[in-house]
């Protein structure tokens, strides 16, 4: 059975800084998604990452993956109010049937 | 842009009613897919539909039924309500074969009662 692991859940972080959460899977897999979900709100997809080594960026987020160590990481640069949400990152074991993780909910502090 | 419709917003059922939770796309997609959404668990999905008259068991079916008679059209069914099926549920749909991106619907926040 796949798992979709992400830390931290919870994360609190002040405007200006840089962190990173991470996104491990069990399984093989080539393709990796970030989804952004604002309180109240559906998803949204932020980056699909097809490719051990790919790197996605825009505005203050890069996605990275690496599918030998099964690991995809969301990184944050200078934070900013704005960016407060539920990030999740979800696998696609090749069945067309993703699997998400439990997301991580990052709320911004001015 | 792509739309994925779900009827309601919000529903209020009582412990052993029948309810539909509907979902409507407008790209023509193949695939859709029912998830519910919990704290803790993230999106876990519940029966998904490669094509009309279609339908697959995802990871957590019981309790659950679907119908898909139009392409355009998944519905999701419990058929007896129950207090743990108290949830938020997500319709998404996506082209087939591309393994490309789900677009979401906005969701239905069903409490049972």
């Amino acid at each position: 059975e796949l798992k979709v692991e992400q830390n931290p859940l919870f994360l609190s972080m002040q405007e200006g800084k840089n962190y990173t959460i991470y996104c491990n899977y069990s399984t093989t897999s080539d393709r990796l998604y970030w989804y952004r979900q604002d309180p109240g709100k559906s998803l949204e997809s932020l980056f699909v990452l097809l490719s051990n080594g790919a790197v996605k960026q825009e505005g203050r987020l890069m996605a990275s993956l690496d599918t030998k160590a099964r690991l995809s990481t969301l990184h944050i640069t200078a934070a900013v109010h704005d960016l407060s949400a539920t990030y999740f990152c979800a696998v696609d074991p090749l069945n067309e049937k993703l699997t998400f993780g439990t997301g991580t909910r990052l709320t911004i502090i001015p | 842009d792509v739309k994925v419709t779900q009827s309601s917003r919000y529903l209020v059922k009582r412990t052993g009613e029948k309810v539909f939770l509907e979902c409507v796309q407008d790209m023509d997609h193949e695939n859709m897919f029912w998830y519910r959404q919990d704290p803790g668990l993230g999106l876990r999905l519940i029966y998904f539909s490669y094509d009309v008259k279609m339908k697959e068991k995802g990871d957590i079916p019981e309790g659950y039924s679907v119908s898909r008679e139009k392409k355009e059209r998944f519905s999701l069914i419990l058929e007896s309500a129950s207090t743990n099926q108290t949830s938020m549920y997500l319709c998404a749909s996506s082209f087939p074969g591309t393994r490309e991106k789900l677009f979401f619907g906005s969701g239905t926040q069903l409490s049972v009662l």
